[in-house]
């Protein structure tokens, strides 16, 4: 079956450091992967996404990579604010089969931030 | 355009209790589905619809039913709650073709099985 394996937090950066929360997965087919970000009493929102090999995400600053060769989707960011303090959480879309809809997501890793 | 909401924000019950989350989606989304968030264990998907009138289960639908009859509206229904259920809940919706299914959420129901 599909899974998705984040590093877990939480994470404590000082605002400005350089972000990397690693992501792996484990799928039967040829996924779309995802990260979203889940603010602090908010629902998740699609932070950036990517359909195929090698193909590179990106959103507000935020980067992630589709590696096959070593099932990864790691998310970076070069320089963190404060307002990045959230739950980011990888995830995949299984493009095989009739479930390419239904979406596996990571545990989620917290990020703080601090100024 | 409102996106997905969900009603109530907040709900307290005791065990034995039942109660139903309403979920409503703007987009015209074919699909819908239902999550519970609990700490450490990322989400879990309860149920699913991939259309109007129709349901599936999801990984953890025990002690949960669902209705779709009409296709804005996806309502998860918890018939007699136990404190296993007191978690966040989240509605979320998605496009059924063009691909990748980029989900859209709702801000969740936090529930307490007393």
């Amino acid at each position: 079956g599909n899974s998705v394996t984040q590093m877990e937090g939480p994470v404590t950066l000082s605002e400005e450091a350089f972000l990397t929360i690693n992501c792996t997965y484990t799928a039967t087919g040829y996924p779309s992967l995802f990260w979203y970000v889940q603010y602090p009493g908010e629902g998740l929102q699609l932070l950036l996404k990517a359909t195929k090999a090698d193909d590179k995400g990106s959103n507000k600053g935020f980067e992630a990579t589709y590696r096959k060769e070593t099932t990864s989707f790691h998310l970076e960011k070069g320089s963190v604010q404060v307002s990045d303090s959230a739950v980011y959480f990888c995830a995949l879309s299984d493009t095989s089969g009739g479930s390419n809809y239904k979406l596996t997501f990571g545990k989620g890793t917290l990020l703080t931030v601090n100024p | 355009n409102a996106g997905v909401t969900q009603t109530p924000k907040f709900r307290v019950l005791k065990t034995g209790q039942s109660m139903t989350l309403l979920c409503a989606q703007d987009m015209n989304h074919e699909y819908m589905y239902w999550y519970r968030q609990d700490p450490g264990m990322g989400l879990r998907l309860i149920h699913y619809s991939v259309g109007e009138g129709t349901t599936a289960k999801g990984e953890v639908p025990d002690g949960y039913n669902v209705s779709r009859l009409k296709k804005q509206n996806f309502l998860l229904g918890l018939e007699s709650a136990a404190p296993s259920q007191t978690s966040v809940y989240f509605c979320a919706s998605s496009y059924s073709s063009g691909g990748p299914y980029e989900q859209y959420f709702g801000p969740g129901t936090r529930l307490t099985v007393t």
